[in-house]
């Protein structure tokens, strides 16, 4: 399958700071989707992304597709408590349909 | 939104026995469906992408005569791990798109776990 390294490995911050979380891959993708993973739960989409370039918004989360299609960022503002969790980077190759996902991000938001 | 349902969400099973996941797509049509597994902090893997009324496709390295798959309706597919080992215990995740969404919506998981 292909390798979608995402940095940083985790994250320990104070609430309220805010939070950038990046994925890159050697291919390039038409796709980049982010999702949040709580413990013993399946992922939940935050964003989607379509377009080289493409920033979009849900609330506090903030992620781009790099122009390049080989990279896409995720960025949280005002970090709460209920952030907590794993994000992962999902991309999606133009050849197929099939999803694949980054290592993942482990962010815990201190009080 | 969509909706996909996982079933069990957890299982405990012998030693070479044979253990069935349900993954239903509850309020949309889903043509295909994806498998993965997720080992303790580690990312999900993708194993199969399942196929409607045709043969799953698997990714490489993975058994597709240990790993079953069964996708017979355009709502439920289905993971079968034959002759389970304790290396099978997992995370077993399924994922469908619907068409009115963007992305993929995830089933809850299966927690897989052979003594």
């Amino acid at each position: 399958g292909q390798q979608l390294n995402q940095s940083p490995q985790s994250m320990f911050i104070q609430e309220g700071e805010d939070v950038s979380m990046n994925c890159t891959s050697s291919s390039i993708f038409n796709t980049w989707l982010w999702y949040k993973q709580d413990p013993g739960e399946g992922p939940v989409l935050l964003i989607a992304l379509y377009k080289a370039g493409e920033l979009t918004s849900n609330g506090r989360l903030t992620a781009q597709f790099g122009i390049t299609r080989k990279d896409s960022f995720l960025n949280i503002s005002a970090s709460i408590p209920s952030d907590v969790g794993i994000y992962f980077c999902a991309g999606q190759l133009s050849t197929g349909n099939q999803f694949y996902f980054g290592t993942g991000t482990s962010l815990t938001v201190i009080p | 939104g969509a909706v996909v349902s996982q079933h069990p969400s957890r299982v405990i099973c012998k030693s070479g026995t044979s253990v069935k996941i349900e993954c239903r797509s509850l309020d949309f049509q889903a043509t295909t469906m994806f498998w993965y597994r997720q080992f303790p902090k580690q990312s999900l893997m993708l194993m199969a992408t399942s196929n409607e009324g045709s043969k799953a496709t698997y990714e490489q390295g993975v058994e597709k005569d240990k790993f079953l798959i069964n996708h017979a309706s355009l709502t439920l597919s289905t993971l079968t791990v034959t002759s389970a080992h304790p290396e099978d215990s997992s995370f077993y995740i399924c994922s469908a798109r619907a068409q009115q969404d963007y992305g993929y919506t995830f089933g809850s998981g299966t927690r897989l776990t052979v003594v």
